[in-house]
């Protein structure tokens, strides 16, 4: 079975500063992993995958994330913070099979200081 | 861009009521899911649907819930007699078979009292 471990439940940054949210996974065959943002009672919107090509996966609104196998890691960055990039940040995994679910990690709410 | 449509956004219904929450996934894809995400917490994955049958379902999904896809463009999560705890949102969602492109509705808050 798959799991996501985010490290951090609440990361805080400042306006321009770098984020950098952390996702660990576990799984016994090879991976797809994504990020998901969730604005305030809004839905789940894909911020990027990962589904075994490049290992830096670039997203939308900036982000980017790369797949370290070594350290099982899928960590997702950010240069330069803006405002409206405080949300929920999810981590979430999947592997090839009938059922294809995804697993999600806990998330990380990310707060944006002015 | 194609969305998958979930209706209601919002429901309330009384304990022991039974909820039908409604959805339209993508046309062109072929695997569809049912998660919920109980306030302040994360998403769980409840059920999978291929090929007009369930092909994985979590230990939340129990006796009281069902799915359905009774036509060619809805599918629905059915909760027979719902209790306190099944006050969540419930989001929808599907991809296709190559490019594991999920999309996910934007969400029916259900809330029971």
């Amino acid at each position: 079975a798959q799991s996501v471990t985010q490290l951090g439940s609440h990361v805080s940054v400042s306006e321009g500063a770098l984020v950098l949210l952390r996702c660990n996974y576990s799984s016994s065959v090879p991976p797809y992993l994504f990020w998901y943002v969730q604005y305030p009672n809004q839905g789940l919107q894909l911020l990027l995958k990962y589904t075994s090509a490049a290992t830096l996966v670039k997203g939308i609104n900036g982000f980017e994330a790369e797949f370290k196998k070594s350290e099982t890691s899928f960590h997702l960055t950010k240069p330069s913070a803006h405002m409206s990039d405080a949300a929920e940040y999810f981590c979430a995994v999947s592997v090839m099979g009938s059922a294809r679910q995804l697993t999600f990690g806990s998330g990380t709410q990310l707060t944006v200081l002015p | 861009e194609p969305e998958v449509t979930q209706t209601p956004s919002h429901q309330v219904t009384q304990m022991g009521q039974e909820v039908i929450l409604r959805c339209v996934p993508i046309s062109n894809h072929l695997y569809f899911y049912w998660y919920r995400q109980i306030l302040g917490q994360k998403v769980e994955f409840l059920v999978s649907f291929y090929n007009n049958e369930i092909s994985e379902k979590s230990e939340i999904f129990d006796d009281q819930f069902s799915v359905e896809r009774p036509d060619g463009s809805n599918f629905t999560l059915k909760i027979r007699s719902t209790k306190l705890e099944d006050s969540a949102m419930y989001f929808c969602a599907s991809t296709d078979s190559q490019s594991y492109g999920y999309t996910f509705g934007s969400g029916t808050r259900l809330t029971v009292v």
